[in-house]
This record gives C-alpha cells, sequence and structure tokens, in this order.
C-alpha cells in the first residue's frame, strides 16, 4: 500500500521569502506521478504543479518548484516571492501508474501555509 | 466547459435521512471519483469509476452507494444519514493519455458538497 506523509502541519512565511513544504512517500511501484494541490479557504481543490517518476527534471511553474528525490522517496515544494493569495492549504498526492491504467490518488494530511504580510 | 459540477454546495440532514449528491463532467473523461475531507484531513476515496457501468470501493466506501450509467454523471448515495458523514464531498474526473510515448495525467475537483447531519 502507498502512504504519502506531510510532516508539517502548519507553516508561515512572511510575504516575499521562500517556503519549502516537505513531503515523503512509500511505494513499491516503479512507475508513478506526484503532485501539490491547494486548497484556499473557498475550498476548491487547485493543482499546482505534477512531477513524473520517469522524469529526472525537477517540474517548475512559475514561483512553484519541487525537489524530487526519488532514491529517498521526497518531493518538497518550493514556493518563491510568497504571495499573500499562497496562503492555504498544501496537500501532497501520489498517483500510481500501472501502464494502461492508473491508480487513484492517495493524499497526505496536508500542510497549512500562512503569508504574512 | 463547465468541468466537474456538484449540487448542492451545502445541505444538513438529519440521520437517518436520504440524499443523492450530484456530479457531473463534461469533459468526456472515463474516470471519475469520491473522496470525502474531514475537518484538518486530506481526502479520502469513497468510491471510482473508470468508466459507464463500472464501479469500484475505495478506502472508506462504507453508507455510501454510488452508480455510473453515463461517461458524464457519476451520483453518490447516501441512503441512512450518520453523525459520522458530517464532511466535504468532492467529486473529481480524469484522464489518462499517451501521445507520442510520452504519458500525461490530470485530475479536475469539482467545488465540493458541505454536508451537516445531526
Amino acid at each position: 500500500a502507498q502512504t504519502v506523509t506531510q510532516s508539517q502541519p502548519e507553516m508561515s512565511v512572511q510575504e516575499a521569502e521562500t517556503v519549502t513544504l516537505s513531503c515523503t512517500y512509500d511505494t513499491s511501484e516503479n512507475n508513478y506521478y506526484l503532485f501539490w494541490y491547494k486548497q484556499p479557504p473557498s475550498r476548491q481543490m487547485i493543482l499546482v504543479i505534477r512531477q513524473e517518476a520517469y522524469k529526472q527534471q525537477n517540474a517548475t511553474e512559475n514561483r512553484f518548484s519541487v525537489n524530487f528525490q526519488k532514491a529517498a522517496k521526497s518531493f518538497s515544494l518550493k514556493i518563491s516571492d510568497s504571495q499573500l493569495g499562497d496562503t492555504a492549504m498544501y496537500f501532497c498526492a501520489f498517483m500510481a501508474d500501472y501502464g494502461g491504467s492508473q491508480g487513484n490518488l492517495i493524499f497526505g494530511k496536508g500542510t497549512k501555509l500562512s503569508v504574512k504580510p | 466547459n463547465a468541468g466537474v459540477t456538484q449540487t448542492p454546495k451545502f445541505r444538513i440532514l438529519k440521520i437517518g435521512q436520504s440524499m443523492t449528491l450530484q456530479c457531473t463532467q463534461d469533459m468526456n473523461h472515463n474516470y471519475m471519483y469520491w473522496y470525502r475531507q474531514d475537518p484538518g484531513m486530506g481526502l479520502k476515496l469513497i468510491y471510482y469509476s473508470v468508466g459507464a457501468g463500472i464501479t469500484d470501493k475505495g478506502e472508506v466506501p462504507n453508507g455510501y452507494n454510488v452508480s455510473r450509467s453515463t461517461t458524464e454523471d457519476f451520483p453518490l448515495r447516501l441512503e441512512l444519514a450518520a453523525p459520522s458523514q458530517t464532511s466535504v464531498y468532492f467529486c473529481a474526473s480524469s484522464y489518462y493519455r499517451r501521445i507520442a510515448g510520452l504519458k500525461t495525467y490530470e485530475q479536475y475537483f469539482g467545488p465540493g458538497t458541505r454536508l451537516t447531519v445531526t
């Protein structure tokens, strides 16, 4: 069974600074996807960034980047130039890739990020 | 495209009542899901479907039923509501494609339904 662990229940950062959210996972699969989702107070689940395990290059999306360490089963999210609108819950998620089909998303418990002015 | 839509947005039920949460997607996705999110927790999978006529249990299926008669719709049924079912419910759909040997995947979520059982 796959598991996803987010060890930081809450974090805070000053506006314009950089913050890193941690995520580790456990799996015996070699092919999989990893995701970071943002959930603002509106409750909407918003995909922030996606990483395919077969890609060695770390994914980046504007101010968001990941540090994917496959051997260590670690997948951290770095937010640069933090903005007030980044205040939200952030969920790390895992999905196995079975070739012709997909597994289901497995979520961590989340990290509540507060960006302070 | 409207994406994934859910109705209602909010609902209060009395213990023992029944209701159906509606979910519709207009992206022609094969996969659809129902999750619940309890306070301070991540999402847990209730049921999922890999296509019309095919459904399967997730991590927390007890107390729920689903059906998938069309590609677009995936309703979730609560037969005898209990306080333990107080939660926020999310419907989602996804695609998984291979294009030129590259695989890609994305899951889209609805806005959620906040359900309270008292």
